[in-house]
């Protein structure tokens, strides 16, 4: 599965809209997009995937450039429960056997 | 939409002892769960993957006579810690795939197991 690069923390105002990027760069045709957040002690929360369209859900969007090689998770109105390390994995969307290599990811911090 | 529910949550236990840590899929069926395993401050690291119906597969340096995994229907994995030592206090998370939903649908993840060896 193709690598991933993210920030290592950000910050962000309460209320306002978080952007957390992520660059996957050698990401090949059939690897999906997926983001991932944990929140202390506890499991991974999935918050959504994609392969090469925009998408949205109740939690957040997801945007991912044309060349694919770059995306961008858009939590629209950060709120303080929001802070937690969101991770952003690529992963092969045939293989259903296949595993998720998680990185170091994004430290979020909502901040009132 | 999938749940993945991992008990206990919380178990301590002395060194030499086993601890056996539950995962089940409550709302679909598994026939491969993944065990991960996070230490403090770091990222989860891949395990084994658990098969039903047949042996585990480990990852590079985890020690199967160690972390017994068993997948005996389609809803439930266990890992069973081995005569349990201090090293191997951690943070224990289970997920699993509901393939109903297709080979790209995403893991669902237990809540951990936060086991302290004394």
């Amino acid at each position: 599965d193709a690598k991933t690069t993210q920030p290592p923390s950000m910050d962000c105002a309460e209320g306002r809209a978080a952007n957390l990027p992520c660059n996957h760069s050698t990401i090949s045709g059939n690897e999906y997009v997926y983001w991932y957040r944990q929140i202390h002690s506890q499991g991974p929360q999935y918050i959504i995937h994609g392969l090469k369209n925009n998408e949205t859900n109740e939690m957040a969007s997801l945007i991912i450039t044309e060349d694919r090689k770059s995306s961008t998770l858009i939590l629209p109105h950060a709120t303080l429960r929001d802070t937690a390390v969101y991770y952003c994995i690529v992963r092969e969307g045939n293989n259903a056997g296949n595993m998720l290599t998680f990185g170091g990811g994004t430290r979020l911090m909502v901040k009132p | 939409g999938a749940v993945v529910s991992q008990h206990p949550s919380r178990v301590i236990c002395k060194s030499g002892t086993s601890v056996k840590i539950e995962c089940r899929s409550l709302d679909f069926q598994a026939t491969t769960m993944f065990w991960y395993r996070q230490f403090p401050k770091q990222s989860l690291m891949l395990m084994a993957t658990s098969n039903e119906g047949s042996k585990a597969t480990y990852e590079q340096g985890v020690e199967k006579d160690k972390f017994l995994i068993n997948h005996a229907s389609l809803t439930l994995s266990t890992l069973t810690v081995t005569s349990a030592h201090p090293e191997d206090s951690s943070f224990y998370i289970c997920s699993a795939r509901d393939l109903g939903q297709g080979a790209h649908s995403p893991l669902h993840f237990g809540n951990g197991t936060r086991l302290t060896v004394t």
